[in-house]
This record gives C-alpha cells, structure tokens and sequence, in this order.
C-alpha cells in the first residue's frame, strides 16, 4: 500500500505560538491531501481537503485563519495551527488519495500528537 | 446526508472465537465502502475498498462484505494482534471526495 509520513509525531507548544505540521506521500503523487482531527475516542473529522496549487476547502465550523494548509507540491502538504491555544491540542492526521482506474484508496499518516500548553 | 453506524461499539473476544462487526450506512450513490483498522495513538491503517452490492474481500483473518444497506468485518479466529479500533466509511456522491466515518468498533482479544 501506498506510504504517508507526518513529522513532528509530538509537539508540546506554548499558548500563542504557532505549529507547523508536514505531511509527505513517500512513494506516490497525491494531488488531493486531506487533514483531520481525532478527539479521545472519538472517530475522525474532517478539516479541510487540500488540492496541490490551490486554496483548500474547509469544512463547515473550521477556522481557516488558524489553520492554514499549503499543497506547494504534489508530495508534501503543510498545516499549521496559528496562535495556538489549549483547546487545539488533538491528534491531528493527514491523509492522501491514490485514485487509479475507477479504484479509490485513501492512505493516512501515523498522526501528530499535538499539546498546547 | 451520509451517515454511517457501527456496532457494536465494544467486543470483547477469546482467542480463536470468530465474531463479526457491522457497519449501517446510508448514502446518496455510494462511490465506496471503506474499512480501516486504528492501533492507539496512530493513524488508520487501510483494510479494504468495496464498491457494489455482493462485493467481498479478504486479507488474512479479516473479510469484509457488502450489501445495499450494510457492511460486514468477519473476523476469523482473532489473535490478540487483532485487538484494534475498525473503523467504517462511506464516500458519496454529495461531496465526493470525503469520507464519513462511524465512531468504529473497540476489539479486544485475549489470549
């Protein structure tokens, strides 16, 4: 299956300072990156879909001056939570598409875990 | 709007004891039925695709179906490795390109 890596796993940050989170496909072309967040037994909800060379589009209630997401390329996408306060801190976690031939498959990263102190 | 239930919410399983999970769902033209498996604190490892009614796939103990209104995770003689949260989504027609999760099935094995 198709690989997606994210960096930092962790980040503790401070209140106000802001987070930057990558998101790479390792072996594989994305054009369409998609970023979650995970609350504590909670299933996954959508932020944001990214496509490369383009604005993304955020879902209904998400900021999108606190999270800004950049798809420069079409290995790498980016987010990154602006003057962050404690009630950011979640596991956030991307997600690429490999869509091939009428075949669909969504591949996601192993998360960052995110504290906002 | 696409919804998707899953149940039951928790399943505690012997080592060896064969079980199934269910995934409801409702869906304006159904592009895709996705089954994933969440270890704690990582991200969900794809499991399989299934697109049309009478559909099955299997990956070693695992084998998923579908139906018009459902989808199965059969699990066949579970190992404790097998313990994980499965997870449930349905991609549409409306807002294509999203998946809509279900809040997933906790599985416990013991040995």
């Amino acid at each position: 299956g198709a690989v997606v890596s994210q960096h930092p796993s962790r980040v503790i940050c401070k209140s106000g300072t802001s987070v930057k989170i990558e998101c790479r496909s390792l072996d594989f072309q994305a054009t369409t990156m998609f970023w979650y967040r995970q609350f504590p037994k909670q299933s996954l909800m959508l932020m944001a879909t990214s496509n490369e060379g383009s604005k993304a589009t955020y879902e209904q209630g998400v900021e999108k001056d606190k999270f800004l997401i950049n798809h420069a390329s079409l290995t790498l996408s980016t987010l990154t939570v602006t003057s962050a306060h404690p009630e950011d801190s979640s596991f956030y976690i991307c997600s690429a598409r490999v869509q091939d031939r009428g075949s669909y498959e969504q591949y996601f990263g192993p998360g960052t875990r995110l504290t906002v102190t | 709007e696409d919804q998707v239930t899953q149940s039951p919410e928790a399943l505690r399983l012997q080592e060896g004891e064969s079980s199934s999970l269910n995934c409801s769902y409702t869906v304006s033209g159904l592009r895709g039925l996705f089954w994933y498996r969440q270890d704690p604190g990582k991200g969900p490892e794809f499991l399989f695709t299934l697109y049309s009614a009478g559909e099955e796939k299997e990956k070693e103990r695992l084998k998923a179906t579908l139906t018009k209104k459902e989808s199965f995770l059969h699990i066949t003689a579970p190992k404790p490795e097998d313990s994980a949260t499965y997870l449930c989504a349905v991609r549409g027609n409306t807002g294509f390109q999203k998946l809509v999760f279900g809040t997933g099935t906790r599985l416990l094995v013991s040995p």
